[in-house]
C-alpha cells in the first residue's frame, strides 16, 4: 500500500525558532510536494520538486525553504517561525508522467502552532 | 493557466438524497481533473480522475463525476448521501504540479 508518512501530526514552536517538517514516501515518485491548508483558502502550494536535489517555488514561498537529498525524502523548513505561519501543513508525492494522469498521495498532515 | 473553481463552499443534503458539488476548470490544454476528499483532522484522499478514457468517472465510495469539456465542468454527484460523506471536498486540475479549489464543506443532515 503506498504511503506518505509525515513525521508530527501536531507541533507547538516558539516564534523564531527554526522548525523542520519531514515527509517520506515510499512509492520512488520523483515529485514530491508541500502544502499549507487554511480554511477558505484551500491548498496552497509552498514548493514543490521535480526530482533529488531539485526545488520549484510554489506560490507562497516566504519564509519557508525545502531540502530533498535522497528521492524519498522532501523537508521544509521554517526559517524563522511567526504565528502566521500557524496552519496545517500536507506533504504529497506523485508519479512524473509526460502528459500527466498521475494523481498525488497525501501525507496525514502536519497541524504546526506557532506561539 | 490552470485554476479550477467550486462554485460551493457549503453544502448541505439530507441523509439518503443526491449530492451535487459543482467545479469549473480552466486549463491550457487537455486537463487532467481529480476530485479529493478530506475527512476531518486527516490528510486528502483520491475519490476519482479524469483520464480521457471516458467522460463519466465512476470513484470509490458511490462518487461519479462528469467531464463536459464544452462547459469546462467536471462536477461530483452521488445519488444519495451517507453521514459518511460529510466532508471536505476538493477538485483539482494538474498540470506541472496541482491546482486545488478552495474546498466545498458537505454537511449531511440525518
Amino acid at each position: 500500500d503506498v504511503k506518505v508518512t509525515q513525521s508530527s501530526r501536531y507541533l507547538v514552536k516558539r516564534t523564531g525558532e527554526k522548525v523542520f517538517l519531514e515527509c517520506v514516501q515510499d512509492m520512488d515518485h520523483e515529485n514530491m510536494f508541500w502544502y499549507r491548508q487554511d480554511p477558505g483558502l484551500g491548498l496552497r502550494l509552498i514548493y514543490f520538486s521535480y526530482d533529488v536535489k531539485m526545488k520549484e517555488k510554489g506560490d507562497i514561498p516566504e519564509g519557508y525553504s525545502v531540502s530533498r537529498e535522497k528521492k524519498e525524502r522532501f523537508s521544509l523548513i521554517l526559517e524563522s517561525a511567526s504565528t502566521n505561519q500557524t496552519s496545517m501543513y500536507l506533504c504529497a508525492s506523485s508519479l512524473f508522467l509526460v502528459g500527466g494522469q498521475t494523481e498525488a498521495f497525501f501525507g496525514q498532515g502536519t497541524r504546526l502552532t506557532v506561539v | 493557466a490552470q485554476s479550477v473553481t467550486q462554485l460551493d463552499s457549503h453544502v448541505s443534503v439530507s441523509e439518503g438524497t443526491p449530492v451535487l458539488l459543482r467545479c469549473n476548470y480552466s486549463s491550457s490544454y487537455s486537463p487532467s481533473l481529480f476530485w479529493y476528499v478530506q475527512h476531518p483532522n486527516k490528510g486528502l484522499q483520491l475519490l476519482l480522475k479524469y483520464t480521457s478514457a471516458a467522460t463519466l468517472v465512476k470513484g470509490i465510495n458511490g462518487f461519479e463525476a462528469e467531464f463536459k469539456k464544452s462547459e469546462t465542468s467536471f462536477h461530483l454527484t452521488k445519488p444519495s448521501a451517507h453521514m459518511s460523506d460529510a466532508a471536505e471536498y476538493f477538485c483539482v486540475v494538474r498540470a506541472n504540479q496541482f491546482y486545488f479549489g478552495t474546498g466545498t464543506s458537505l454537511t449531511v443532515i440525518p
